[in-house]
Parts: structure tokens; sequence; C-alpha cells
């Protein structure tokens, strides 16, 4: 079956410090890649997206994300976390016109 | 330009009732997707409908069903509501269908009593 999967429920960091959210996927072929965040009470906000070519993408609000065919993973990254990064974020997935989200990360921010 | 827009933002439904839930899709935009979030998980897919007509249907029962009209909004009905319809119900549009690139509304919260 064609799914994502986000192996951390819940990451607390530290303001200033780096941030890594894991994301595996598992599709017959390559499929379209996508980081969500949410605050609460709120929609979801594309952070970024892969589709093909390079496999380092930049997103908004300073987040990367990089593509591993070989480890079926597309992990995000921030270097320096801010306090208002605290929120909730979901990798997503599609070959074709839906969205296989995630369950979630949940990232806590400490001062 | 404004964004996608949900309608209502809230609202509380006792079991066995029946609700509508309304958006309008980002100007341009002819597909809407419907996903139900409930606390905790991820969101999962309901119905895609791309010029007006339905594209793909997710694994919900009957009970829920959706039409697109001609200015491309888009109405979610839910009959018989039970406890467990209680989620934030999030609207989506694109522009091409097919990419997978969806802009989400702020959602319905439903609360099932």
């Amino acid at each position: 079956a064609q799914s994502v999967t986000q192996p951390d429920i819940h990451i607390t960091v530290s303001e200033g410090a780096s941030l890594e959210l894991r994301c595996n996927y598992s599709y017959g072929a390559t499929p379209y890649l996508f980081w969500y965040v949410q605050s609460p009470g709120q929609g979801l906000q594309l952070l970024l997206k892969y589709f093909s070519g390079d496999t380092l993408v930049q997103g908004i609000k300073g987040f990367e994300a990089e593509f591993k065919r070989s480890q079926s993973s597309f992990n995000l990254r921030k270097p320096s976390v801010h306090w208002s990064d605290a929120a909730e974020y979901f990798c997503a997935g599609t070959n074709d016109y839906k969205l296989s989200f995630g369950a979630g990360t949940t990232v806590t921010v400490r001062a | 330009d404004a964004g996608v827009t949900q309608s209502p933002t809230h609202l509380i439904k006792t079991r066995g009732q029946h609700v509508t839930l309304r958006c309008s899709p980002i100007s341009g935009h002819k597909s809407v997707s419907w996903y139900q979030q409930v606390l905790g998980q991820g969101p999962q897919f309901i119905f895609q409908y791309y010029e007006k007509e339905e594209r793909g249907r997710g694994n919900f029962p009957d009970r829920f069903s959706a039409r697109q009209f001609p200015n491309y909004s888009s109405e979610l009905n839910v009959n018989a509501l039970l406890l467990g319809d209680s989620a934030l119900y999030l609207c989506a549009s694109s522009g091409v269908s097919g990419t997978g690139e969806l802009f989400f509304g702020e959602g319905s919260r439903l609360t099932v009593l």
C-alpha cells in the first residue's frame, strides 16, 4: 500500500538548536512529496515540495528537505529553530490526486 | 488574494443529525478536495472533485457525500452523524489536477455530542 510514515511522534528542541524530522515513504514509483505545518486550531500550510530534479529542496521559513531514493526518505531540516516553529508537522505523498499523510510530529521548542 | 475559505468554522451537532460544510476554492482553481482530520492524526482523504465531477473517493461510508458547483465551490454533507465523525474537516483546492499541490483552508471543526 502507498503510504508515508513519520517515526517520531514528538520532538523537543531548544531554541537555536537544529531540527530534523524524519519521513519515510512507500510507493511503487517516486511520489510527489510534501511537508506541511499546522499550528493549533489552524489549517495546513505548505512548507516545501519535491516533484523531481534536485534532491535538496528549499522551502519557506528557513526549512529544507532532502529526498533520498536509496533510503525512501524525505527528511525535513532547519538549522536554527525559533520559538514560533512550535507546531505539528506532516509529511505527505502522492502519485495521483490524493495525498497520504503521515501521523504527524509535534515539535516543542524550549527556551 | 483570498485563500481557500470554509464555513462554518465551528459547529456542534448531536448524533443522528445532518451537517453541511462549505468551501470556496482559490480563484481560478477548478479542483476541490476534502479531508477529515481526527484529533491526533494526519488528515484522511474523503473526496476530490475536478470540473464538477467526482475524481476519487476515500474509504468513507455512504453517509458522506459531496458536490461541486459551477463556480467551483463545494459542499460536504454528512448524514446520520456518529460520535466518531467529530473532527476537523479540511478543504483544499488545486489549480492543476494531479500534481498533488494542495492549498488548504482553516477547516471546519465539527463536534458531535
